[in-house]
């Protein structure tokens, strides 16, 4: 079984400040993994993803991520905020099945304030 | 290239009737799969159509089904709406490449039952 632990449902932090929103996963087969990301009343869109290369992973807007087996870990990091980083950020396992199916964590919402 | 669209937007149902999500895929992509996600949470997995046939079923009664016709666009059904159905019906399309799949999200439909 899989399953997405996000750490913080809220994350607030200062214009120009490091964003670290922490997500754990749990997956009896190599994960793959993803952040997503969510603004108001829109669908969502794809950070990055990390498929088995390279640990560190680099995706849109700055933002980046390290796997970290030995610590089930994928948190998703970016130097520094920008007030139009605003939104939901959503955590995601997918297994090494056929399907491809998604399974998301509870999301944390990061507030920027000027 | 033409994105992942859902129609309708929004719509407002009754409980106890029925009601259709419509989809159409991102070009070149044979597969779909639908997420419900209720407010305040993560996205849960419905089901997954490629080529046509049910490829994966999430934790949803029977009374969720799905369509994907030959151009990859899909329907999802809704039958006796509960008042619990009410989320943002989000339609995800993705090419399988024998490895792995990214998905590409819709805006997504927002249902409200009455």
């Amino acid at each position: 079984a899989q399953s997405v632990t996000q750490l913080g449902s809220h994350v607030s932090v200062s214009e120009g400040a490091l964003v670290l929103l922490r997500c754990n996963y749990s997956s009896s087969v190599p994960p793959y993994l993803f952040w997503y990301v969510q603004y108001p009343n829109q669908g969502l869109q794809l950070l990055l993803k990390y498929t088995s290369a390279a640990t560190l992973v680099k995706g849109i807007n700055g933002f980046e991520a390290e796997f970290k087996k030995s610590e089930t870990s994928f948190h998703l990091t970016k130097p520094s905020a920008h007030m139009s980083d605003a939104a939901e950020y959503f955590c995601a396992v997918s297994g090494s099945s056929n399907t491809g199916k998604l399974i998301f964590g509870q999301g944390t919402t990061l507030q920027v304030k000027p | 290239e033409t994105g992942v669209t859902q129609s309708p937007t929004h719509l407002i149902k009754t409980r106890g009737q029925q009601v259709t999500l419509r989809c159409s895929s991102q070009s070149g992509h044979n597969t779909v799969s639908w997420y419900q996600q209720a407010l305040g949470q993560g996205p849960q997995f419905i089901f997954q159509y490629y080529r046509e046939e049910e490829n994966g079923r999430g934790n949803f009664p029977p009374r969720f089904s799905g369509l994907q016709f030959p151009n990859y666009s899909s329907e999802l059904n809704v039958n006796a709406l509960e008042l619990d159905d009410s989320a943002l019906y989000l339609c995800a399309s993705s090419l399988y490449s024998g490895l792995q799949y990214e998905q590409y999200f819709g805006p997504g439909t927002r249902l409200t039952v009455t």
